[in-house]
């Protein structure tokens, strides 16, 4: 049972341009959604976290756009460098269930230089 | 300070051998969780523990996967006897309590044959 559903699978873009990723849930008693951060051979990173009470949060060049209503989450990264090349994971949470993240897919991410 | 340490690091085995994965979360960590993450189904859950106990093991695809936590400091992951289609990158993190940011190991890539 899929809870979370990440687009797109993968992403080029050129540096210095703008990334966009999404992530749609189900269930509206979700209580943190994190992006995690994933390079080849290496267990993914926290990146950026945010709860269900703020819609939007930004880390440098990292955002969380927050749409409760659509049932929505996407992560912006601006100003895409080389080094951004990763996979990124969007995840939820619920306490009341367990306290337990379930993943979206993933997005491969290429940034060109 | 050392992260999430796991190993084997890579593990290649044979069909019906058991295999038996190691963690050793960060220290003063309470929650140990294990993921198994693969192309098809992406990052998975299979069990978790908080204070050395089982939370929920839920995500154990089957009576073949075993976990423990004998300790504060160690907890193993193990299949027996393992098939092909267990093969797959297998991921320990830990985080402060169940609700807190979770740190990953580097995983341990088993290949069963």
């Amino acid at each position: 049972q899929q809870q979370v559903k990440q687009s797109p699978q993968s992403l080029i873009v050129q540096k210095g341009g703008i990334s966009i990723i999404n992530c749609a849930y189900e269930n509206t008693a979700f209580d943190y959604f994190p992006w995690y951060q994933q390079f080849p051979g290496k267990g993914p990173a926290l990146l950026i976290a945010i709860r269900p009470d703020v819609s939007e949060k930004k880390e440098g060049r990292f955002t969380i756009s927050f749409n409760k209503s659509a049932k929505q989450f996407s992560l912006h990264i601006m100003d895409s460098q080389p080094g951004d090349s990763a996979t990124y994971f969007c995840a939820v949470l619920i306490k009341a269930a367990g306290n337990k993240l379930t993943f979206g897919g993933g997005t491969r991410v290429l940034v060109k230089p | 300070d050392a992260g999430v340490i796991q190993s084997p690091r890579h593990e290649v085995t044979e069909m019906g051998q058991e295999v038996t994965l190691r963690c050793k979360p960060i220290s003063g960590h309470n929650s140990l969780f294990w993921y198994r993450q693969t192309m098809m189904r992406g990052l998975e859950l299979l069990i978790y523990f908080n204070n050395n106990v089982p939370i929920d093991d839920s995500g154990m695809p089957e009576d073949r996967f075993s976990a423990k936590m004998p300790n504060a400091s160690f907890s193993t992951l193990k299949i027996q006897p393992s098939e092909p289609r267990d093969s797959a990158v297998y991921f320990c993190a830990s985080s402060w309590e169940v609700t807190d940011t979770q740190y990953f190991g580097p995983g341990t890539r088993l290949t069963v044959l």
